[in-house]
């Protein structure tokens, strides 16, 4: 059974960098077409793609963040991680790390993880 | 980027309804679109792929079906665990996008 965690601060200063990572478990993260994901959402609003990696290290950005963020892979360590610089007080949201195949659907997500940015 | 206009954004119904969420794409998107189901405080759930398919393990009573850029969920009688937000997301182009919810509470 594939499960994904992610873990990283749930605080960071406005101006800084937010970083998080996912680890995935019940497989190699290499196995497969998949592609791995960030997904964010904001107290009691809708969901925001950020981006995703495919498992050749592949990756695409949602426009409205690219210039702030970078999505890598550690296969080593199997887990991807996600950076996001130049964070503001908008920045503060669950994060997710999810997994789909083919565009069919996230079928794995992670619990989320609540990252406040704020001084 | 392609919106995903869900409607209605809430609804009320009553356990044993038939309930029908629309999602509507700005442009088409070849019917590469999913539908999941969030609960508060948890990670959403996907419940169906490609439009009409549906993922292993989800109810029958979840249906999903499309008319060129206007998709639909029914649930066709509606149980407790059911009240949740529920979610459109279209895979065919990047950015990908989800709608905006439909949040279906207890009449």
């Amino acid at each position: 059974q594939v499960q994904l965690q992610e873990s990283g601060p749930g605080l960071v200063k406005p101006s800084q960098t937010l970083s998080l990572t996912c680890t995935v478990s019940g497989g190699p993260i290499t196995s497969g077409s998949y592609h791995w994901s960030w997904i964010r959402q904001p107290g009691g609003k809708g969901l925001e793609w950020i981006g995703r990696i495919h498992t050749s290290g592949t990756t695409k950005y949602n426009p409205s963040l690219m210039s702030r963020v970078s999505i890598s892979i550690d296969t080593s360590k199997n887990l991807f991680s996600l950076n996001l610089n130049s964070v503001t007080a908008a920045d503060t949201a669950v994060y997710y790390c999810a997994r789909d195949m083919d565009d069919s659907g996230y079928d794995y997500w992670g619990q989320g993880t609540l990252v406040t940015v704020s001084s | 980027a392609i919106q995903l206009t869900q409607s209605p954004s809430s609804l009320a119904a009553s356990v044993g309804d038939r309930v029908t969420i629309t999602c509507r794409a700005s442009q088409d998107i070849d019917s590469v679109l999913a539908w999941y189901q969030q609960k508060p405080g948890k990670a959403p759930k996907l419940l169906i792929y490609d439009a009409s398919t549906l993922e292993s393990g989800v109810p029958s009573r979840f249906r999903g079906s499309s008319s060129g850029t206007e998709f639909t969920l029914t649930i066709s009688s509606l149980q407790p665990e059911d009240f949740a937000t529920y979610y459109c997301q279209q895979f065919n182009t990047y950015p990908l996008t989800f709608g905006g919810g439909t949040k279906v509470e207890i009449k």
